[in-house]
């Protein structure tokens, strides 16, 4: 089955790097996704990953997968208190019909 | 790109009335959209899938009569709650997944919080 974890909340200092963890159980993932969502709102896209990729950069935002240890990490360098949110990873499986597996969500709190 | 809305932002309403939800994908063809129920300090919980031109595919334990889904155009996804109760209040997202061009994300809209008396 499909399980999704991730630890449930984080606290940060200004301009440190956040790095947020997830754990996944199926090994049929083809993407694992990482969305932001601010109170009130509905998700924000922050970036994906193709299964068979090991790391991807985008700006302050680090992707990095272990498909091995079926672990996906993100990390934000510079964390600003923009960051404040709660940040979900998500995965689709293999014939899966595009549906998302999502985690449990980690509240990042940037602090001054 | 990839712009998705969701209307109304907040509905209040009494018991018993029933309550439409729309979600457009603005600027593509969505084949596929989806809903989800979030209660607070939860994870996405998936409803139904919609699938533009065909019935709903809902998940186990979500009553389809309840929550009527229709995708009568690729651009237009809406869900109605029936006969709507407290134990319906809650947050209900929407999702489009831009179907013509591969292996794309769900993107998301804003959400409806939904508060029945």
């Amino acid at each position: 089955g499909e399980d999704v974890e991730q630890s449930l909340f984080l606290s940060v200092r200004e301009g440190d790097s956040s790095v947020i963890n997830c754990t996944y159980t199926d090994s049929s993932s083809t993407y694992l996704y990482w969305y932001k969502q601010e109170p009130g709102a509905g998700l924000q896209l922050l970036t994906y990953i193709f299964s068979n990729m090991d790391m991807k950069q985008d700006q302050r935002l680090t992707v990095l997968l272990n498909k091995k240890d079926k672990h996906l990490s993100l990390r934000i360098a510079d964390t600003q208190t923009g960051d404040s949110a709660i940040y979900f990873c998500a995965e689709s499986i293999t014939g899966g019909g595009n549906k998302l597996t999502f985690g449990t969500g980690t509240q990042l709190k940037v602090e001054l | 790109g990839a712009v998705v809305s969701q209307h109304p932002s907040w509905v209040i309403c009494k018991s018993g009335t029933s309550v439409k939800i729309e979600c457009r994908s603005l600027d593509f063809q969505a084949t596929t959209m989806f809903w989800y129920r979030q209660f607070p300090k939860q994870s996405l919980m998936l409803m139904a899938t919609s699938n533009e031109g065909s019935k709903a595919t809902y998940e186990q334990g979500v009553e389809k009569d309840k929550f009527l889904i229709n995708h009568a155009s690729l651009t237009l996804s809406t869900l109605t709650v029936t006969s709507a109760h407290p134990e319906d209040s809650s947050f209900y997202i929407c999702s489009a997944r831009d179907g013509g061009k591969g292996n794309q994300p769900q993107h998301f809209g804003d959400g409806t919080r939904l508060s029945i008396l």
